[in-house]
Protein backbone atom coordinates (compact mmCIF):
# COMPACT_ATOMS: atom_id res chain seq x y z
CA UNK A 1 0.00 0.00 0.00
CA UNK A 2 2.14 3.10 -0.90
CA UNK A 3 0.03 5.48 0.61
CA UNK A 4 1.36 4.48 4.21
CA UNK A 5 5.32 4.52 5.15
CA UNK A 6 7.08 3.83 7.61
CA UNK A 7 10.55 4.81 8.40
CA UNK A 8 12.76 3.57 9.61
CA UNK A 9 12.22 -0.14 8.84
CA UNK A 10 14.05 -1.48 11.07
CA UNK A 11 16.32 -0.15 14.04
CA UNK A 12 18.78 -1.79 16.32
CA UNK A 13 19.78 0.61 19.52
CA UNK A 14 20.58 0.02 23.06
CA UNK A 15 19.17 0.66 26.27
CA UNK A 16 18.32 3.68 27.76
CA UNK A 17 18.11 5.44 24.51
CA UNK A 18 16.02 8.00 23.02
CA UNK A 19 14.23 6.54 19.47
CA UNK A 20 11.29 7.71 16.89
CA UNK A 21 9.55 6.25 14.32
CA UNK A 22 7.72 8.07 11.76
CA UNK A 23 4.30 7.08 9.85
CA UNK A 24 4.06 8.90 6.86
CA UNK A 25 0.86 8.85 4.93
CA UNK A 26 -0.27 10.88 1.02
CA UNK A 27 -4.04 10.69 1.54
CA UNK A 28 -5.00 13.50 3.92
CA UNK A 29 -6.23 10.70 5.99
CA UNK A 30 -7.55 12.76 9.59
CA UNK A 31 -6.91 9.67 11.74
CA UNK A 32 -3.90 8.15 12.55
CA UNK A 33 -2.97 5.04 15.16
CA UNK A 34 0.08 3.23 15.98
CA UNK A 35 -0.05 -0.57 17.29
CA UNK A 36 2.80 -2.60 18.66
CA UNK A 37 2.75 -6.65 18.17
CA UNK A 38 4.27 -8.69 19.86
CA UNK A 39 4.28 -12.71 20.31
CA UNK A 40 0.89 -13.63 21.58
CA UNK A 41 -0.76 -10.70 22.41
CA UNK A 42 -1.54 -9.89 18.84
CA UNK A 43 -1.33 -6.30 18.14
CA UNK A 44 -2.19 -3.40 20.78
CA UNK A 45 -3.06 0.06 20.33
CA UNK A 46 -0.41 2.53 21.80
CA UNK A 47 -1.52 6.09 20.69
CA UNK A 48 -3.68 7.72 18.15
CA UNK A 49 -4.42 10.92 16.61
CA UNK A 50 -7.75 12.59 15.29
CA UNK A 51 -6.04 15.45 13.97
CA UNK A 52 -3.58 17.76 13.75
CA UNK A 53 -1.61 18.40 17.40
CA UNK A 54 -4.81 15.92 18.75
CA UNK A 55 -3.48 12.55 20.17
CA UNK A 56 -4.66 10.50 22.88
CA UNK A 57 -3.67 7.11 24.65
CA UNK A 58 -4.50 3.37 24.06
CA UNK A 59 -4.08 0.61 26.18
CA UNK A 60 -0.40 0.41 25.98
CA UNK A 61 0.87 3.82 26.18
CA UNK A 62 3.58 4.01 28.70
CA UNK A 63 7.03 4.75 27.91
CA UNK A 64 5.70 6.12 24.53
CA UNK A 65 4.77 9.55 23.43
CA UNK A 66 3.48 10.67 19.81
CA UNK A 67 3.15 14.47 17.95
CA UNK A 68 1.30 15.06 15.10
CA UNK A 69 2.33 18.85 13.51
CA UNK A 70 1.19 17.99 10.29
CA UNK A 71 -1.87 15.76 8.84
CA UNK A 72 0.78 13.32 6.77
CA UNK A 73 3.33 12.52 9.61
CA UNK A 74 2.77 10.98 13.04
CA UNK A 75 5.42 10.35 15.15
CA UNK A 76 6.31 7.91 18.15
CA UNK A 77 8.92 8.36 20.61
CA UNK A 78 10.72 6.34 23.02
CA UNK A 79 12.06 8.85 25.52
CA UNK A 80 14.28 6.18 26.96
CA UNK A 81 14.06 2.74 25.48
CA UNK A 82 14.16 -0.38 26.84
CA UNK A 83 14.08 -4.43 26.21
CA UNK A 84 10.10 -4.56 26.64
CA UNK A 85 9.94 -1.88 24.22
CA UNK A 86 11.73 -4.59 21.59
CA UNK A 87 8.88 -5.49 18.93
CA UNK A 88 7.06 -4.85 15.48
CA UNK A 89 5.55 -1.41 15.02
CA UNK A 90 2.95 -1.06 13.11
CA UNK A 91 1.44 2.73 12.07
CA UNK A 92 -2.13 2.88 10.76
CA UNK A 93 -4.73 5.53 8.53
CA UNK A 94 -8.17 5.19 9.19
CA UNK A 95 -9.84 5.27 5.64
CA UNK A 96 -13.57 5.45 3.65
CA UNK A 97 -15.82 3.17 5.91
CA UNK A 98 -13.70 3.17 9.36
CA UNK A 99 -11.76 0.69 8.00
CA UNK A 100 -7.76 0.77 8.85
CA UNK A 101 -4.87 0.26 6.74
CA UNK A 102 -1.49 -0.59 8.00
CA UNK A 103 2.01 0.69 7.30
CA UNK A 104 4.65 -1.93 6.17
CA UNK A 105 5.92 -2.23 10.27
CA UNK A 106 8.97 -1.09 11.69
CA UNK A 107 11.15 -3.85 13.70
CA UNK A 108 12.85 -2.55 16.90
CA UNK A 109 15.53 -4.14 18.86
CA UNK A 110 16.46 -2.28 22.31
CA UNK A 111 19.69 -4.34 23.41
CA UNK B 1 -13.09 -1.71 26.95
CA UNK B 2 -13.95 -4.92 24.86
CA UNK B 3 -12.70 -8.36 25.61
CA UNK B 4 -12.72 -10.64 21.83
CA UNK B 5 -10.63 -14.25 22.20
CA UNK B 6 -10.32 -15.76 18.89
CA UNK B 7 -10.58 -19.53 18.32
CA UNK B 8 -8.96 -21.71 17.34
CA UNK B 9 -5.16 -20.49 18.17
CA UNK B 10 -3.48 -22.57 15.98
CA UNK B 11 -5.49 -24.50 12.52
CA UNK B 12 -4.01 -27.07 10.11
CA UNK B 13 -5.87 -28.09 7.54
CA UNK B 14 -5.07 -30.04 4.20
CA UNK B 15 -5.04 -28.05 0.95
CA UNK B 16 -8.91 -28.05 -0.48
CA UNK B 17 -10.35 -28.42 2.69
CA UNK B 18 -12.47 -25.74 4.70
CA UNK B 19 -11.26 -23.28 7.82
CA UNK B 20 -13.66 -21.72 10.40
CA UNK B 21 -11.87 -19.54 13.20
CA UNK B 22 -14.80 -17.89 15.30
CA UNK B 23 -14.08 -14.61 17.37
CA UNK B 24 -16.36 -13.74 20.67
CA UNK B 25 -16.36 -10.20 21.98
CA UNK B 26 -18.13 -9.11 24.64
CA UNK B 27 -19.58 -5.19 23.47
CA UNK B 28 -22.60 -5.33 22.83
CA UNK B 29 -22.77 -2.11 21.32
CA UNK B 30 -20.09 -3.73 18.53
CA UNK B 31 -21.46 -3.29 14.89
CA UNK B 32 -18.33 -3.74 12.56
CA UNK B 33 -16.59 -6.33 12.33
CA UNK B 34 -13.77 -6.77 10.12
CA UNK B 35 -10.96 -9.47 9.55
CA UNK B 36 -7.34 -9.47 8.71
CA UNK B 37 -5.05 -11.24 7.02
CA UNK B 38 -1.09 -11.07 8.29
CA UNK B 39 1.44 -13.33 6.22
CA UNK B 40 4.77 -14.14 8.05
CA UNK B 41 6.75 -11.12 8.12
CA UNK B 42 3.93 -8.12 6.27
CA UNK B 43 1.47 -6.24 7.62
CA UNK B 44 -2.20 -6.47 8.40
CA UNK B 45 -4.32 -6.45 5.56
CA UNK B 46 -8.00 -6.34 5.83
CA UNK B 47 -9.71 -9.05 3.68
CA UNK B 48 -13.18 -9.07 4.53
CA UNK B 49 -15.82 -7.21 6.88
CA UNK B 50 -19.04 -7.08 8.11
CA UNK B 51 -21.48 -4.72 9.39
CA UNK B 52 -24.78 -5.76 11.70
CA UNK B 53 -26.93 -4.81 9.81
CA UNK B 54 -25.67 -8.06 7.75
CA UNK B 55 -25.46 -11.89 8.84
CA UNK B 56 -23.31 -13.03 6.12
CA UNK B 57 -20.93 -11.79 3.48
CA UNK B 58 -19.23 -13.80 1.04
CA UNK B 59 -16.44 -12.83 -1.13
CA UNK B 60 -15.14 -15.89 -3.33
CA UNK B 61 -13.55 -18.31 -1.32
CA UNK B 62 -14.00 -16.00 2.17
CA UNK B 63 -16.78 -15.43 4.10
CA UNK B 64 -18.16 -14.19 7.80
CA UNK B 65 -21.44 -15.04 9.31
CA UNK B 66 -22.42 -13.06 12.13
CA UNK B 67 -24.44 -13.69 15.71
CA UNK B 68 -24.74 -10.16 17.21
CA UNK B 69 -27.45 -12.27 19.82
CA UNK B 70 -24.33 -14.66 20.69
CA UNK B 71 -21.90 -12.09 20.12
CA UNK B 72 -19.61 -13.82 18.24
CA UNK B 73 -18.30 -13.87 14.38
CA UNK B 74 -16.80 -16.46 11.98
CA UNK B 75 -14.03 -16.36 9.12
CA UNK B 76 -14.95 -19.27 6.60
CA UNK B 77 -12.59 -20.05 4.26
CA UNK B 78 -13.26 -22.67 1.85
CA UNK B 79 -10.74 -25.04 -0.85
CA UNK B 80 -8.21 -23.67 0.93
CA UNK B 81 -4.79 -22.89 -0.66
CA UNK B 82 -1.16 -22.85 0.33
CA UNK B 83 -0.96 -19.00 0.22
CA UNK B 84 -4.16 -18.95 2.72
CA UNK B 85 -1.48 -19.59 5.34
CA UNK B 86 -1.05 -16.86 7.54
CA UNK B 87 -2.64 -15.06 10.58
CA UNK B 88 -5.43 -14.26 11.45
CA UNK B 89 -7.04 -11.57 13.38
CA UNK B 90 -10.39 -10.21 13.95
CA UNK B 91 -11.11 -6.64 15.65
CA UNK B 92 -14.72 -5.94 16.47
CA UNK B 93 -15.40 -2.52 17.11
CA UNK B 94 -18.20 0.42 17.36
CA UNK B 95 -18.21 1.74 13.39
CA UNK B 96 -17.45 4.86 13.98
CA UNK B 97 -15.00 7.51 13.16
CA UNK B 98 -11.39 6.95 15.41
CA UNK B 99 -12.95 3.68 16.27
CA UNK B 100 -9.69 2.08 18.84
CA UNK B 101 -9.97 -1.45 17.64
CA UNK B 102 -9.13 -4.24 19.87
CA UNK B 103 -7.37 -7.11 17.88
CA UNK B 104 -7.62 -10.76 19.17
CA UNK B 105 -4.96 -12.98 19.86
CA UNK B 106 -4.63 -14.46 16.07
CA UNK B 107 -4.78 -17.58 14.64
CA UNK B 108 -2.34 -18.91 12.84
CA UNK B 109 -3.64 -21.25 9.66
CA UNK B 110 -1.31 -23.94 8.15
CA UNK B 111 -2.39 -25.59 4.57
CA UNK B 112 -0.77 -28.37 3.83
CA UNK B 113 -0.46 -29.21 0.23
Amino acid sequence: DAGITQSPRHKVTETGTPVTLRCHQTENHRYMYWYRQDPGHGLRLIHYSYGVKDTDKGEVSDGYSVSRSKTEDFLLTLESATSSQTSVYFCATEREGYTQYFGPGTRLTVL
Amino acid sequence: GENVEQHPSTLSVQEGDSAVIKCTYSDSASNYFPWYKQELGKRPQLIIDIRSNVGEKKDQRIAVTLNKTAKHFSLHITETQPEDSAVYFCAPTRETSGSRLTFGEGTQLTVNP
